[in-house]
């Protein structure tokens, strides 16, 4: 099955400094790979995702990167701010069908005022 | 939209109660997934259902644990009887299988604790 490793397990940086989260997964198959941020106390949500036909998408100050050949994929946050704190978790699934998402163990982010 | 729904927010409980946990998926969705996630294992996946029927259920622990799905807008994590290694909070998805848009929404969970 699926592996997805993450790293940093956690990650301090000061407001406005850039923050960059790395995975790597196993499945070569895999072509669909979402990021999701969770607040204390809330369920994950996602802040955006990436598909295997493209090597970069960005939304305002995130962006994620994609290299299907080292198979990594990374999250890229620009000019941190404290409501960026939270826990970051990426995955790995094959889109469509039955889709099971292998989740990594997340990233605690911790953005310094 | 109301997003996923789940009940209790909460739950606290004795070591052998039952202890059920509900689930609202998203108006539409097709698909329904149930996780734990604890400190140490992060995010598991305990059982997947398409069309409210059960596709994988290989993540479920054991047989104390069982999920039903009796309609496309409902669903049930049951927990018989409840131990405290159960402690954990629990979390129900819900996306739409089959199109581009697969993406799975989160509820917020349950947060169980088993005393």
């Amino acid at each position: 099955g699926e592996n997805v490793e993450q790293h940093p397990s956690t990650l301090s940086v000061q407001e406005g400094d850039s923050a960059v989260i790395k995975c790597t997964y196993s499945d070569s198959a895999s072509n669909y790979f979402p990021w999701y941020k969770q607040e204390l106390g809330k369920g994950p949500q996602l802040i955006i995702d990436i598909r295997s036909n493209v090597g970069e998408k960005k939304d305002q100050r995130i962006a994620v990167t994609l290299n299907k050949t080292a198979k990594h994929f990374s999250l890229h946050i620009t000019e941190t701010q404290p409501e960026d704190s939270a826990v970051y978790f990426c995955a790995a699934s094959l889109s469509g069908g039955y889709q099971k998402v292998t989740f990594g163990i997340g990233t605690k982010l911790q953005v310094i005022p | 939209d109301a997003g996923v729904i789940q009940s209790p927010r909460h739950e606290v409980t004795e070591m052998g109660q039952e202890v059920t946990l509900r689930c609202k998926p998203i108006s539409g969705h097709n698909s329904l997934f149930w996780y734990r996630q604890t400190m140490m294992r992060g995010l598991e996946l305990l059982i997947y259902f398409n069309n409210n029927v059960p596709i994988d259920d290989s993540g479920m622990p054991e047989d104390r644990f069982s999920a039903k799905m009796p309609n496309a807008s409902f669903s049930t994590l049951k927990i018989q009887p409840s131990e405290p290694r159960d402690s954990a909070v629990y979390f129900c998805a819900s996306s739409l299988t089959g199109v581009s848009a697969d993406t799975q929404y989160f509820g917020p969970g349950t947060r169980l604790t088993v005393l």
